[in-house]
C-alpha cells in the first residue's frame, strides 16, 4: 500500500532563492492538500486541490507562493525569494473524501 | 475564525494507566473529527476519527464526541511508553472549502 510521498524530505536554501517541492498522492486519492507546520503548532491549511483543479488557497498565503497539480496526479509547491520566516514542515496529504492522509514532509530551512 | 482548541500539556501518565485527551471546537456545524498521532520531527498519523455523538472504540484507542457540548476526546488504555507522542485533534470545515483545522495539539508522555 503506497502513501503520499514527498521530494525531497530536506531542503536548506538561502534567503532569497526559490525552491520547489514536489508530492506524489495516494493514486485513486482526487484531493491534494499542502499545510505548513512549525514547531508547537497544528499543521496550517495552505490550498487544496480536487482533481486538477485548485479550490482554495488560503488568505495567509503570500503571492510568492504557488502550487500546481497537472493532470490531477502529482502537485507541486514554488516558494519565491525565500524568506527566513518560510522555514516550515511543508506537509502535502491527500484524501477521497474527508479522512486526509499526510506524507512525511518536506522540512526547509532557509538561512 | 474557525478554531480548535486544545491543552498543549505535558500530559504525564504512569504505563498502564488511561490517557485521557480533550478538545473542544468553535463551529457548531462541523460534522467530522479526526485525531492525529505525531512523533517528534514526524508527520501525523490518522489514527482516529469519529461523526456521530457516543464513543468509537479501535483497540486500544476510544474516540467521543459530544456535538452539544462541542467537544471531542481521545481515551487511550492501557497506555505504553510508544504511546508518548503529540497528539492532534482536527475538525473537518465543509463550510469554507474542504479542510481540516487542527488544534495545537497535546504532549503525551507515558512514563515507565
Amino acid at each position: 500500500d503506497t502513501g503520499v510521498s514527498q521530494d525531497p524530505r530536506h531542503k536548506i536554501t538561502k534567503r532569497g532563492q526559490n525552491v520547489t517541492f514536489r508530492c506524489d498522492p495516494i493514486s485513486e486519492h482526487n484531493r491534494l492538500y499542502w499545510y505548513r507546520q512549525t514547531l508547537g503548532q497544528g499543521p496550517e491549511f495552505l490550498t487544496y486541490f480536487q482533481n486538477e483543479a485548485q479550490l482554495e488557497k488560503s488568505r495567509l498565503l503570500s503571492d510568492r507562493f504557488s502550487a500546481e497539480r497537472p493532470k490531477g496526479s502529482f502537485s507541486t509547491l514554488e516558494i519565491q525569494r525565500t524568506e527566513q520566516g518560510d522555514s516550515a514542515m511543508y506537509l502535502c496529504a491527500s484524501s477521497p473524501g474527508d479522512a486526509t492522509y499526510f506524507g512525511p514532509g518536506t522540512r526547509l530551512t532557509v538561512t | 475564525q474557525k478554531e480548535v482548541e486544545q491543552n498543549s500539556g505535558p500530559l504525564s501518565v504512569p504505563e498502564g494507566a488511561i490517557a485521557s485527551l480533550n478538545c473542544t471546537y468553535s463551529d457548531r456545524g462541523s460534522q467530522s473529527f479526526f485525531w492525529y498521532r505525531q512523533y517528534s520531527g514526524k508527520s501525523p498519523e490518522l489514527i482516529m476519527s469519529i461523526y456521530s455523538n457516543g464513543d468509537k472504540e479501535d483497540g486500544r484507542f476510544t474516540a467521543q464526541l459530544n456535538k452539544a457540548s462541542q467537544y471531542v476526546s481521545l481515551l487511550i488504555r492501557d497506555s505504553q511508553p510508544s504511546d508518548s507522542a503529540t497528539y492532534l485533534c482536527a475538525v473537518f470545515d465543509t463550510g469554507g472549502g474542504n479542510k481540516l483545522t487542527f488544534g495545537t495539539g497535546t504532549q503525551l508522555k507515558v512514563e515507565l
